[in-house]
């Protein structure tokens, strides 16, 4: 079965300030996908990255890193400098080859000016 | 050009009615997905089809009943409506096969049950 988890359920931080959020996952798949959306005041799924479990290289997008880690099992998203604009509910999942994602249950995220 | 769609945005109906809600996408996709999202954000998957066969059917009340036309389209119907049923139903499609692709999320539909 697979599992994942996001244990910080909300986090605060001021605009500029880096924030991690956290996403540690379980699957006995030894090929599997890992992704996070971005679901903003507005309710739409917006999705930000895929990685596979082949490619531990860590990536970065502007303001947006990620880092895939096997040995813990875990894949977390930094912001760097965040803005009011990155405020939102982010959620980390899952996928296998049985075409079936899995959701953490969301860190809500809130920027404060 | 809405990629995957979903109708009606909202819904409002009273308890013990059926009601249906409609998706689409016009992204050539083989698999489509139904997820409720409850008033706390979980996001939990209700039902999959590929190729219009369901291939995920998560432990979801038999009052709930996917039906997929074409490969394009999953309807969700929901017969005798509950209270607990109040949510937003997210449809969601994406190509199959390797590498396994992210999904395309529709707008989502938020149900309310009085």
């Amino acid at each position: 079965a697979q599992k994942v988890t996001q244990a910080q359920t909300e986090i605060s931080v001021v605009e500029k300030e880096d924030v991690t959020l956290d996403c540690v996952y379980e699957t006995r798949d030894t090929t599997y996908y890992l992704f996070w959306y971005k679901q903003p005041p507005s309710g739409e799924l917006v999705f930000l990255i895929r990685r596979n479990s082949f490619d531990e290289q860590n990536e970065i997008s502007g303001r947006y890193s990620w880092n895939f880690q096997k040995s813990t099992s875990s894949f977390n998203f930094t912001i760097t400098a965040s803005q009011v604009v990155d405020s939102a509910v982010y959620f980390c999942a899952l996928g296998v080859d049985a075409g079936k994602s899995t959701f953490g249950d969301g860190t809500t995220l809130t920027v404060k000016p | 050009d809405t990629a995957v769609s979903q109708t009606p945005k909202y819904l409002v109906t009273q308890m013990g009615n059926d009601k249906s809600i409609k998706c689409e996408q016009n992204l050539g996709h083989d698999t489509m997905y139904w997820y409720k999202q409850d008033s706390k954000k979980f996001l939990k998957i209700m039902f999959s089809y590929n190729n219009k066969e369901l291939i995920i059917n998560e432990t979801v009340p038999n009052r709930f009943s996917p039906k997929s036309p074409d490969k394009a389209h999953l309807n969700l119907h929901i017969n005798s409506l509950e209270l607990g049923d109040s949510a937003v139903y997210f449809c969601a499609s994406r190509p199959t096969g390797e590498p396994y692709n992210e999904q395309f999320f529709g707008p989502g539909t938020r149900l309310t049950v009085l």
